[in-house]
């Protein structure tokens, strides 16, 4: 079964400093894989997709199949990056079950 | 993009009762997810909701506990049945493509006791 781990519970990085959000998954197949955030006070949303390989927010993830990683990065934090943040997978073919990680809470000090 | 309210945001019942939660949007959506977030957990799929249809359930969640309508393209409702305390979670409506989440509402917060 498809899985997603994301190692750090909490990551606490200085405003302007670069920050890496770590995201391992597994799944035999070819997923398609996601970040979503949540703010505070604010409801979950999705922040990026692999496939669309875009950038938002100054926030990149690049899916590495060899890795089986899809870390999601920022060289420049900014306190307003603080929230948390979850990695999910979608397996292919679509019809499976939608599986997100654990989360990571990021804190960007002042 | 989609705007989704859910009613009630929050509610504290007794143990063995039940609770209906209502999922709302502003357009019509094809797929629509019911998510469960327990205390310090990630999401959990409990079903999809499928317009004029039964609703289909992830694995270890059951119609009987969690029964689910969806009437039309912009409504649905979960309900959690003869709650137990472990059913204190956050209930999130979703509404995606394919087995894609991509907008959330605002979750009811369900505490039991």
């Amino acid at each position: 079964a498809q899985r997603v781990t994301q190692p750090e519970k909490l990551l606490s990085v200085f405003k302007g400093a670069p920050v890496e959000l770590k995201c391992n998954y597994s799944y035999s197949g070819s997923p398609e894989l996601f970040w979503y955030v949540q703010y505070s006070r604010q409801r979950l949303q999705l922040l990026l997709r692999h496939i669309s390989r875009e950038s938002i927010k100054g926030f990149t993830a690049d899916l590495n199949k060899g890795e089986t990683s899809f870390h999601l990065k920022k060289p420049f934090a900014q306190e307003e990056d603080s929230a948390m943040y979850y990695c999910a997978l979608s397996p292919y073919p679509y019809g499976q079950n939608f599986v997100f990680g654990p989360g990571t809470r990021l804190s960007v000090l002042p | 993009s989609a705007v989704i309210s859910q009613k009630p945001s929050r509610d504290i019942c007794q143990r063995g009762t039940s609770l209906t939660i209502q999922c709302q949007v502003d357009s019509q959506v094809t797929m629509m997810f019911w998510y469960r977030q327990q205390p310090g957990q990630s999401l959990t799929l409990i079903a999809t909701a499928n317009q004029g249809s039964e609703a289909t359930y992830e694995s270890g969640f059951v119609i009987d506990k969690f029964p689910i309508s969806r009437p039309n393209l912009t409504f649905s409702t979960l309900t959690v049945s003869n709650m137990s305390p472990e059913d204190s979670s956050i209930y999130l409506c979703s509404v995606g493509r394919e087995t894609r989440p991509q907008f959330f509402g605002p979750g009811t917060r369900l505490t039991v006791l």
